[in-house]
């Protein structure tokens, strides 16, 4: 099992670029998330499904937007970049209900914009 | 006030001596307290739950004290590998009835040989 797969690891854009991140998860888990993590804060989430069909906004989704494609993939897109953005962004996949704690990781996207 | 609170460090302790941290939570609704461990430049991993009882996994004790409003972690016999950032997570029932996780900044922990 791959787990929880994303692409790219790296990417650098010019303010007002956009670009789609893909994750995709083997696990047969329900529910998935998009977080960012700057220094001197804490994982943020973006936004998140539940489950298949259904996508929620979290703490930080201005800028951003997200398509719950199948069970599997979960996509994040910024639409016009802007150096507020740069961060690296976690995508993760969890059981949900009652284990919403237990969630597992992807690899990291290391976005800067300029 | 921040919602979880937690010491960056670093905390520079040499191989095998114990290290203990806190984290400290501000709603006193907070449900259930973990902790997640971070190697540098890594992904996030479950690392242990933290239980009212406190809880033990090989090296590791986890504690919470809802009076005062904090969790710890303390780690025995401390290895090169326990080298790594600790996330302190707290969950909340949010007002539209999910479990929302909250995670705090870290503590940086470097093991010395």
């Amino acid at each position: 099992n791959a787990g929880v797969t994303q692409t790219p690891k790296f990417q650098v854009l010019k303010t007002g670029q956009s670009m789609t991140l893909q994750c995709a998860q083997d696990m047969n888990h329900n529910s998935m998330y998009w977080y960012r993590q700057d220094p001197g804060m804490g994982l943020r989430l973006i936004y998140y499904s539940a489950s298949e069909g259904t996508t929620d906004k979290g703490e930080v989704p201005n800028g951003y937007n997200v398509s719950r494609l199948n069970k599997r993939e979960f996509s994040l897109r910024l639409e016009s970049a802007a150096p507020s953005q740069t961060s690296v962004y976690f995508c993760a996949s969890g059981k949900g209900e009652a284990r919403v704690y237990e969630q597992y990781f992807g690899p990291g996207t290391r976005l800067t914009v300029t | 006030r921040k919602e979880v609170e937690q010491d960056p460090g670093p905390f520079n302790v040499p191989e095998g001596a114990t290290v203990a941290f806190n984290c400290t939570y501000s709603n006193s609704a907070s449900q259930s307290f973990f902790w997640y461990r971070q190697d540098c430049r890594k992904e996030p991993k479950l690392l242990m739950s933290v239980y009212s009882s406190g809880n033990e996994d090989g090296r590791f004790t986890a504690q919470l004290n809802r009076a005062s409003q904090y969790i710890s972690l303390l780690i025995r016999d401390s290895k090169l590998s326990d080298s790594a950032t600790y996330l302190c997570v707290v969950t909340l029932i949010s007002n539209f009835g999910n479990e929302k996780l909250t995670f705090g900044t870290g503590t940086r922990l470097t093991i010395i040989p």
